[in-house]
C-alpha cells in the first residue's frame, strides 16, 4: 500500500531565504509525482508535475525533484516572498490511485 | 472552460439530513476524482470515474455515500443521513489521462459543516 509522507509538518524561514520540501513515499513504482500548493480554505492549485521517467522539473522560482529508487522528492524554492506562505502537498500516482502527504505549511517572515 | 466548478462553496446541515454536491469538471477530461479533506490533513481519495463509470470507491466511503457520473460530464456526490464526521472539505478534481499519465486540477471545494 502507497504512503506518502511530508517532512516537517511546519516550516518558517525569513523571506528572501532559499527553502526546500520533501516528500517520500513507499512504493517507487509510480506514474507521476504532482507537487500542490493550497491556501486556508481554498482547493488546491498545482505546482509542478513529474512523470516516472523525468528527473526534475522548473517553474519559475520552484524546482521539484524525483528520485524514483529512493522514493524522494524535494520541492526547492528559491528566494521566497510572503505569498509563497501556504500549504504544500505532494501526491503520487500508483496502482491507478493518486495518494496525497499531509502537506507541509510554509510560512515566510516579512 | 476556465476550470473545475463545484456547488454549493459551503452547506451547513442537521445530522441526519442529505447533502448533494455537484462538480463539473473541465471539459474534454476523462477522469474525475474525489476527495475528503481535514483540517491539517491532506486529501483522502474517496472515488474516482473514467467517463461514466465509476472505477473505484474508498472503503472510507460508507454505503450513506454514492456518486454518479451521468454521461460522463458532470458528478454528483450525495451523502444520506449526515453524521457530524462527515463534516469536512469535499474536493473534485477532473484529468485527462492518457497511457497512464495525468495531471490533476481540483476544484475550489465544498466545506461541508454537520451540526
Amino acid at each position: 500500500k502507497q504512503e506518502v509522507t511530508q517532512i516537517p509538518a511546519a516550516l518558517s524561514v525569513p523571506e528572501g531565504e532559499n527553502l526546500v520540501l520533501n516528500c517520500s513515499f513507499t512504493d517507487s513504482a509510480i506514474y507521476n509525482l504532482q507537487w500542490f500548493r493550497q491556501d486556508p480554505g481554498k482547493g488546491l492549485t498545482s505546482l509542478l508535475l513529474i512523470q516516472s521517467s523525468q528527473r526534475e522539473q522548473t517553474s519559475g522560482r520552484l524546482n521539484a525533484s524525483l528520485d524514483k529508487s529512493s522514493g524522494r522528492s524535494t520541492l526547492y524554492i528559491a528566494a521566497s516572498q510572503p505569498g509563497d506562505s501556504a500549504t504544500y502537498l505532494c501526491a503520487v500516482r500508483s496502482d491507478d490511485k493518486i495518494i496525497f502527504g499531509k502537506g507541509t505549511r510554509l510560512h515566510i517572515l516579512p | 472552460d476556465t476550470g473545475v466548478s463545484q456547488d454549493p462553496r459551503h452547506k451547513i446541515t442537521k445530522r441526519g439530513q442529505n447533502v448533494t454536491f455537484r462538480c463539473d469538471p473541465i471539459s474534454e477530461h476523462n477522469r474525475l476524482y474525489w476527495y475528503r479533506q481535514t483540517l491539517g490533513q491532506g486529501p483522502e481519495f474517496l472515488t474516482y470515474f473514467q467517463n461514466e463509470a465509476q472505477l473505484e470507491k474508498s472503503r472510507l466511503l460508507s454505503d450513506r455515500f454514492s456518486a454518479e457520473r451521468p454521461k460522463g460530464s458532470f458528478s454528483t456526490l450525495e451523502i444520506q443521513r449526515t453524521e457530524q464526521g462527515d463534516s469536512a472539505m469535499y474536493l473534485c478534481a477532473s484529468s485527462l489521462e492518457v497511457d497512464g499519465n495525468e495531471k490533476l486540477f481540483f476544484g475550489s471545494g465544498t466545506q461541508l459543516s454537520v451540526l
